[in-house]
């Protein structure tokens, strides 16, 4: 069964204090994996979208990298405005596009 | 910046009842989605739409679910007899239609359905 765990549930971390969250992922075929940002109430919102292991991608304060089992989140000096929950999904060959596997998340808080 | 619009943002109903939740996807997307985020748990898939038909839907998107693109722009998901487990957030997403894989999503706000 195609899977997605990742940690932390959550990170507190103090501004300026890098951390990285992990996604680890089990999956027949990976034909993606992507990272989305949650605020409350909100829908998740696109940060990245890595395919093949190896590949990084980077965004601001934000760093994506892709092993062969699982993918990470760098957080590089962390500002309050970072604070959300991160998620990561994946699609698998055989499901149509956009099906997504989502995990649970990370909450990330910053604090000042 | 072009976003998914969903209505309402809440949605109070009584077990049994029928809803419509509403979805605006951005005008020059071709893919719809309808997900449902339970609290405390995972974002599911329910349901992908594309070219007037349902592409591809998941075990939870069953019977009582139903999907309709009534005009150009609303994207609806109707539940016929709402159950207490349906209570959830319900997102709608789009995406851009074209040959290219692992498109990203565009998310919607959220409707918050809460069934009594």
């Amino acid at each position: 069964e195609d899977q997605v765990t990742q940690s932390p549930e959550a990170l507190r971390l103090q501004e300026g204090e890098s951390s990285s969250l992990n996604c680890s992922y089990t999956v027949s075929g990976l034909r993606g994996l992507f990272w989305y940002r949650q605020d409350p109430g909100k829908g998740p919102e696109f940060l990245f979208t890595l395919y093949s292991a190896g590949e990084e991608k980077e965004k601001e304060r934000l760093k994506a990298t892709l092993t062969k089992k699982e993918s990470f989140l760098h957080i590089t000096a962390p500002k309050p405005e970072d604070s959300a929950t991160y998620l990561c999904a994946v699609q698998a060959y055989g499901g149509s596009q956009g099906n997504l596997i989502f995990g649970k998340g990370t909450k990330l808080s910053v604090k000042p | 910046e072009p976003e998914v619009t969903q209505t309402p943002s809440h949605q109070v109903t009584q077990m049994g009842q029928e809803v419509i939740l509403r979805c605006v996807p951005i005008s020059n997307h071709l893919y719809f989605y309808w997900y449902r985020q339970i609290l405390g748990q995972k974002v599911e898939f329910l349901v992908s739409f594309y070219n007037n038909e349902i592409s591809e839907k998941s075990e939870i998107f069953d019977d009582q679910f139903s999907v309709e693109r009534p005009d150009g722009s609303n994207f609806t998901l109707k539940i016929r007899s709402t159950k207490l487990e349906d209570s959830a957030m319900y997102f709608c997403a789009s995406s851009v239609s074209s040959r290219a894989t692992n498109e990203k999503l565009f998310f919607g706000s959220g409707t918050q359905l809460s069934v009594l």
